[in-house]
């Protein structure tokens, strides 16, 4: 089955600096990977999402990179903002089924104002 | 978008009670739902594959008659925890994946807001 590893595990920015999470996937079936904002007490919200077909996505202050080839894809938050402090969560998916998702461990976010 | 409603948020039970929740898409249909259980700090862990309509896949480890699940209708899955210990204390999260027209291809997974279990 797939395996996906997220780094880092934790994460400190000053506001308005940039954070980066890498995740790494094993299974190259995999075509679909959504990001997750999940805040204290809540479940996970979609964020961004980015397709195989597709390198790089992008959505104001988040974007997104995929490489294939590598099995890898990225998340970029710019000019972060206090509110950007959460667990983010990525995933990998075989979407044409609706099979299940497969998570990272998470990344806890912290952005010091 | 898509919303998924999950209720209750929060419940405490007694041990050996059970403890049902429940989650809906409310705007779309979902012929199949997900159940997760999150331990603090840590990530979701699958729990079952809800399908409509028929019987829960559940994944190793997860006893089925521990964990009920039903899946009755397109828009609505529940969760029973049978005769609940206070090891099933954890935060329980839903999730759907609405069907496109092209099938799943363009259907991210959205999750409900979870329940918050403790049991006494």
């Amino acid at each position: 089955g797939e395996n996906v590893e997220q780094h880092p595990s934790t994460l400190s920015v000053q506001e308005g600096d940039s954070a980066v999470i890498k995740c790494t996937y094993s299974d190259s079936a995999s075509n679909y990977f959504p990001w997750y904002k999940q805040e204290l007490g809540k479940g996970p919200q979609l964020i961004i999402d980015i397709r195989s077909n597709v390198g790089e996505k992008k959505d104001q202050r988040i974007a997104v990179t995929l490489n294939k080839t590598a099995k890898h894809f990225s998340l970029h938050i710019t000019e972060t903002q206090p509110e950007d402090s959460a667990v983010y969560f990525c995933a990998a998916s075989f979407s044409n089924t609706g099979n299940q998702f497969y998570f990272g461990t998470g990344t806890s976010l912290t952005v010091i104002p | 978008g898509a919303v998924v409603s999950q209720h209750p948020s929060w419940v405490i039970c007694k041990s050996g009670t059970s403890v049902k929740i429940e989650c809906r898409s409310l705007d779309f249909q979902a012929t199949t739902m997900f159940w997760y259980r999150q331990f603090p700090k840590q990530s979701l862990m699958l729990m079952a594959t809800s399908n409509e309509g028929s019987k829960a896949t559940y994944e190793q480890g997860v006893e089925k008659d521990k964990f009920l699940i039903n899946h009755a209708s397109l828009t609505l899955s529940t969760l029973t925890v049978t005769s609940a210990h206070p090891e099933d204390s954890s935060f329980y999260i839903c999730s759907a994946r609405a069907r496109a027209a092209q099938g799943f291809m363009n259907s991210p997974l959205h999750f409900g807001n979870g329940t918050r279990l403790t049991v006494t």
